[in-house]
C-alpha cells in the first residue's frame, strides 16, 4: 500500500540554524500539507501546497518557514533560523483529488536546543 | 471560522469496557468533512474514519461505531470491548470543503487509556 514518508525521524538542531525537512508524498497525489505538534498539544495546520505553489497558509507560517517540490517527488519544509518553540513533531500528509483524505507520514521529530 | 472542541482530555476503562469519545465541532460551511485519527505512543497518526456532512448514517467497523449527529454538531467515536491496544490519543477532525486540498482543524485530543 503506498504511503507518506518522512526523513529525517528525529534532527536535532542549534538554534538559529536552517533545517530541511523532507517528505515523499503517495506518487498520485496533488494536494501537500505540513502539519506540527507541540508535545502534547494538539495538531496544528501550518501550510498546503498545489500545483506548486501555497494555497492555503496559517498564521503559524511565517516568513521563516518555506516550502518547495524541488522535483517532482519530494516535498520540504525549510525553517530558516529555529527557534526553541520550533521543537515538535512535523508531519507531511498529502491528498487525492477524489477522496478528501489526507495521508499522514510518520512525522519528523525537530529537537531545537 | 471552524472549530473542534473535544472535551474529556483523558479517558481511563478497564479492558472490555465500551467508552465513548466526544466531538462537537463548529463550521459555518454546509459542506464539510470530519474524520477521526488515531495516534498511538509511537506518534504516527492513524486515519480511522471519514465521513461526509449530508451522510448522516453511524458507521460500524469491527468494534468502532461512529455516531454522527448533525443537529446537535457531534460526532461521536464509541470503542465496543476496549483492549489494552486501543490505548492512544484520539483526535477528531474538520475539513470545511467538498473537495481534496482544505485543511485539517484538529480537536486538542483524548488520551484514552485502557488497563488490562
Amino acid at each position: 500500500e503506498p504511503e507518506v514518508t518522512q526523513t529525517p525521524s528525529h534532527q536535532v538542531t542549534q538554534m538559529g540554524q536552517e533545517v530541511i525537512l523532507r517528505c515523499v508524498p503517495i506518487s498520485n497525489h496533488l494536494y501537500f500539507y505540513w502539519y506540527r505538534q507541540i508535545l502534547g498539544q494538539k495538531v496544528e495546520f501550518l501550510v498546503s501546497f498545489y500545483n506548486n505553489e501555497i494555497s492555503e497558509k496559517s498564521e503559524i507560517f511565517d516568513d521563516q518557514f518555506s516550502v518547495e517540490r524541488p522535483d517532482g517527488s519530494n516535498f520540504t519544509l525549510k525553517i530558516r533560523s529555529t527557534k526553541l518553540e520550533d521543537s515538535a513533531m512535523y508531519f507531511c500528509a498529502s491528498d487525492g483529488v477524489r477522496w478528501n483524505e489526507q495521508f499522514f507520514g510518520p512525522g519528523t521529530r525537530l529537537t531545537v536546543l | 471560522a471552524q472549530k473542534v472542541t473535544q472535551a474529556q482530555t483523558e479517558i481511563s476503562v478497564v479492558e472490555k469496557e465500551d467508552v465513548t469519545l466526544d466531538c462537537v465541532y463548529e463550521t459555518r460551511d454546509t459542506t464539510y468533512y470530519l474524520f477521526w485519527y488515531k495516534q498511538p505512543p509511537s506518534g504516527e497518526l492513524v486515519f480511522l474514519i471519514r465521513r461526509n456532512s449530508f451522510d448522516e448514517q453511524n458507521e460500524i467497523s469491527g468494534r468502532y461505531s461512529w455516531n454522527f449527529q448533525k443537529s446537535t454538531s457531534s460526532f461521536n467515536f464509541t470503542i465496543t470491548a476496549s483492549q489494552v491496544v486501543d490505548s492512544a490519543v484520539y483526535f477528531c477532525a474538520l475539513s470545511e470543503a467538498e473537495t481534496s486540498g482544505s485543511r485539517l482543524t484538529f480537536g486538542e485530543g483524548t488520551q484514552l487509556t485502557v488497563n488490562p
